[in-house]
C-alpha cells in the first residue's frame, strides 16, 4: 500500500531533549516536506527537500533540522527543543513539482505526530 | 511574492445552504492549483484539483486566472462537509520551487 508513515505519532518531552520525528514514504516520490500544524495559523511548511541530499527552508524552519540522505526517509530532528514546538506535525511527499507536464502532482500526507514540549 | 490567500479562518453555514471558500493567489506563470481536505482526526487528502475539472463529494472550483481566485463551491452543504479547508499551489514544470499552502478555513455544517 502506497503511504506515508511517521513515528511516533505521540511524543511528550521536557525542554532541551533531543528528539527525532521519522518519516518515510514507499512511493519513489522525489519531493517531500515537514510541516506544523497550529489552531488559527493553519498549515505552515519547515522545510522541503526537492531530492536526496537537497534540503531547503520552509516558512518556519527556526529550530528544526532536517537530513534527507535517501529518498525514502526525511526525518526531522529537534536539537534543543522548547516549548513552542508544541504542536502537530505532518510530513508530505510529492512525485515531483510540476513533472510530466499536464498531469496533476498530488501530495501524500503522513497522519501527523503530535508533539507536546513540557 | 508568491502567495495563496484564504480571508476566511471560520466558515460556518446551515445545512442545505451554500458554501464558498475562497482562495486567491499570486504567482507568475501558470501554477497548478488544489483543494486539501483534513476531516476531524484525520490526515490531509487531496479533495480536487483545477486541471481534473472535476466535482467530488458535490465541491467544485474554478481557476478564474483573471482575477487569480480559485474559489471551493458546493450549492448545498452538508454536515459531513465540516473540516479544515486548505488550498495549495504547485509550480508549473520546470520550476524548482516549493508547494505553496493558504492558511486555511475550517468550515462548520450547522443542522
Amino acid at each position: 500500500e502506497a503511504q506515508v508513515t511517521q513515528n511516533p505519532r505521540y511524543l511528550i518531552t521536557v525542554t532541551g531533549k533531543k528528539l527525532t520525528v521519522t518519516c518515510s514514504q514507499n512511493m519513489n516520490h522525489e519531493y517531500m516536506s515537514w510541516y506544523r500544524q497550529d489552531p488559527g495559523l493553519g498549515l505552515r511548511q519547515i522545510y522541503y527537500s526537492m531530492n536526496v541530499e537537497v534540503t531547503d527552508k520552509g516558512d518556519v524552519p527556526e529550530g528544526y533540522k532536517v537530513s534527507r540522505k535517501e529518498k525514502r526517509n526525511f526525518p526531522l530532528i529537534l536539537e534543543s527543543p522548547s516549548p513552542n514546538q508544541t504542536s502537530l506535525y505532518f510530513c508530505a511527499s510529492m512525485r515531483r513539482p510540476g513533472e510530466d507536464s499536464g498531469r496533476v502532482n498530488e501530495q501524500f500526507f503522513g497522519p501527523g505526530t503530535r508533539l507536546t514540549v513540557l | 511574492a508568491q502567495r495563496v490567500t484564504q480571508p476566511e479562518k471560520l466558515l460556518s453555514v446551515f445545512k442545505g445552504a451554500p458554501v464558498e471558500l475562497k482562495c486567491n493567489y499570486s504567482y507568475s506563470g501558470s501554477p497548478e492549483l488544489f483543494w486539501y481536505v483534513q476531516y476531524s482526526r484525520q490526515r490531509l487528502q487531496l479533495l480536487l484539483r483545477h486541471i481534473s475539472r472535476e466535482s467530488i463529494k458535490g465541491f467544485t472550483a474554478d481557476l478564474n486566472k483573471g482575477e487569480t481566485s480559485f474559489h471551493l463551491k458546493k450549492p448545498f452543504a452538508q454536515e459531513e462537509d465540516s473540516a479544515m479547508y486548505y488550498c495549495a499551489l504547485s509550480p508549473p514544470y520546470s520550476s524548482a520551487s516549493k508547494i505553496i499552502f493558504g492558511s486555511g478555513t475550517r468550515l462548520s455544517i450547522r443542522p
